[in-house]
């Protein structure tokens, strides 16, 4: 089956530095891609859609001034939170689009990003 | 706009049992995607099972089937023989296929087996 890659899987950083996580597809390639954010206990929450070789685009309330995506090839996609605050601490996870015909996302298994 | 409800937070059930996850959603659309998907305590998200709205035969995948009613928009999940595996964050969701391939998810069912 189709696997996505997450790294780092788990990432503490100090208030005021930036962090970058990397979102890859491992066996096929993804003109598009997800991110989303999960709070504890709850649901899955877009934050931006990555199209290869174009800008992201972005969910209503999310600052793309923050949360710059980068979808460099077919197979990877990098989101980097910039100047990191507490309130960025979550779960971010990333998803690969797998077309052909069965829009069926799969998803690379979260990172964990804690800000101190 | 498209909304996916889920009305059962969370739910138990005995090891071996039959469980069935509820899901209803809303959208103006007449084709488009539904998936069940599973998240472990480990959070990978993994789909389950998924069903194409043009299709009227319900989508089966070993243990796990759907009962798909379009009118009703309704996208139910059973679970055959349940196993202590299958405790997980379980999250109907839904998806256009006209070009938006963006997923909207509900707001998820704890499910956990009883051994």
């Amino acid at each position: 089956g189709a696997v996505v890659s997450q790294h780092p899987s788990r990432v503490i950083c100090k208030s005021g530095t930036s962090v970058k996580i990397e979102c890859r597809s491992l066996d096929f390639q993804a003109t598009t891609m997800f991110w989303y954010r999960q709070f504890p206990k709850q649901s899955l929450m877009l934050m931006a859609t990555s199209n290869e070789g174009s800008k992201a685009t972005y969910e209503q309330g999310v600052e793309k001034d923050k949360f710059l995506i980068n979808h460099a090839s077919l197979t990877l996609s990098t989101l980097t939170v910039t100047s990191a605050h507490p309130e960025d601490s979550s779960f971010y996870i990333c998803s690969a689009l797998l077309l052909a015909g069965k829009y069926e996302q799969y998803f690379g298994p979260g990172t964990r990003l804690t800000v101190t | 706009a498209q909304t996916v409800t889920q009305s059962q937070p969370e739910m138990s059930v005995q090891e071996a049992e039959t469980v069935t996850l509820s899901c209803t959603y809303d959208t103006s659309e007449n084709n488009y995607y539904l998936f069940w998907y599973k998240q472990p305590p480990s959070r990978q998200m993994i789909l389950v099972i998924r069903q194409e709205a043009y299709k009227q035969q319900n989508a089966t995948e070993n243990r796990f089937s759907v009962n798909f009613q379009k009118a009703a928009k309704s996208f139910s999940l059973k679970i055959s023989d349940s196993q202590l595996g299958d405790t997980a964050m379980y999250f109907c969701a839904f998806i256009p296929n006209f070009g938006n391939e963006k997923l909207t998810f509900g707001t998820g069912t704890r499910l956990t087996i009883i051994p």
